[in-house]
Parts: C-alpha cells; structure tokens; sequence
C-alpha cells in the first residue's frame, strides 16, 4: 500500500528535550515536506527536499531541522523544543512532476510543556 | 511572497444543497497550481481538486468543481448536492509552477452539513 507514515503520532515533551518526528514514503517520490497546521493560520511549511541531500527552507523554519541522507526518509529535528512549537505537524511526499499531487501523512500531534 | 486568502472562517450549508466557498490569491508568477484540499476530523489531509493555472477550463470533479479566475486570482470551489459527509476543513492551496515543492496554504474554512 501506497503510504507515507509518521511517528510518533502523540508525543508530550518539555522545553529543551531534543526530539525527532520520523517520516517514510514507499513510492520512491523525490520530494517530501514538512508542514505544521495551527488554528487559523492552516499549514505552513517548514521544510521541503528536491531530492537526496537536497533540502531548502518553507516559509517557518526556525527552529527546526531536517535531514535527507535516503530518498524514502526525511526527519524533523526540533534541537530545543519550545512551546511555540506546540502543533499538528504533517509530512508529505510527491514525485517530481510538478502537477501531480502530494500524499500526506497521518499527522504528529505534539504537546511542548 | 505569494500568499492564499480563505475570507470565510466557518459556512453552512443544508443537506442535498450547493455551498461555494471562496479563496484569493496574490502572486506574480504566470505558472503555478492551485488546489482545495479537505480534512475531515482524522485530520488526514485528503486533495479534492486541482486546476493549472494555464488551463482556461475549471476543472470538475464529480460534485466538486472550481471557478477559476485567473485575472481577479480568485479560485472558488463549489460543492453540489452536500452530503454529510462533506462536513470538514477545505484549505485552499498554490504551488509554484516550475519550482519544486513550495506549497502556501489559505487558512481554511470549516464547513458544516446540516441534515
């Protein structure tokens, strides 16, 4: 099954505890995203990947980190959470043409205390 | 920078009725992608249509269709013959044409079915 899959799906965390949301495609796609969503302001992207080693900041990166070293992962790394980083965080991934749609993940709901 | 405006927070709309909800955007690019996407309460993002910017036709899909108007950069979307099950966020999208992946979304519209 087609499918990009996230994890944790839940995580409570405190300001400063190192953290990293995991994402994995099975479609070989060369681009994937990373997107929060916040009430009102719907989703903006953090960071996106072109391709393997390829990576180039969305419009809210501060804060975060990310990393393409394989085509079918991309993780977020928040190095010292805050709880402005309180948020429903989405991963996607779609293949290069530029038309065709992108899959999102289930979502990472994560708490900053 | 391009951004996406969804001017309708929350809409309504009666069972077997149509609802249209609206979004502008504002670019300079002549090439890009607009889409609707809905999320129900799993949260799962789930795409309901796409347009080309350089297609003059409004794409349809089944209930679902798009007026598109690329002068007033205005891309509605109109929903035909609401079913309950339609009831979700809608996020209004664009996507530049000929650069990867940079995706800016509206801020949504919550839409509520009524039986």
């Amino acid at each position: 099954e087609a499918q990009v899959t996230q994890n944790p799906r839940y995580l409570i965390t405190v300001t400063g505890k190192k953290l990293t949301v995991t994402c994995s495609q099975n479609m070989n796609h060369e681009y994937m995203s990373w997107y929060r969503q916040d009430p009102g302001l719907g989703l903006r992207q953090i960071y996106y990947s072109m391709n393997v080693e390829v990576t180039d900041k969305g419009d809210v990166p501060e804060g975060y980190k990310v990393s393409r070293k394989e085509k079918r992962n991309f993780p977020l790394i928040l190095e010292s959470p805050s709880p402005n980083q309180t948020s429903l965080y989405f991963c996607a991934s779609s293949p290069e043409d530029h038309g065709r749609d992108q899959y999102f993940g289930p979502g990472t709901r994560l708490l900053v205390l | 920078a391009q951004t996406v405006t969804q001017s309708q927070p929350e809409m309504s709309v009666q069972e077997a009725e149509t609802v249209t909800l609206s979004c502008t955007y504002d670019t300079s690019e002549s090439d890009y992608y607009l889409f609707w996407y809905k999320q129900p309460p799993s949260r799962q993002m789930i795409l309901v249509i796409r347009q080309e910017a350089y297609k003059q036709q409004n794409a349809t899909e089944n209930r679902f269709s798009v007026n598109f108007q690329k002068a007033a950069k205005s891309f509605s979307l109109k929903i035909s013959d609401s079913q309950l099950g339609d009831a979700a966020m809608y996020f209004c999208a664009y996507r530049r044409g000929n650069y990867g992946q940079n995706f800016v979304f509206g801020p949504g519209t919550r839409l509520s079915v009524l039986p």
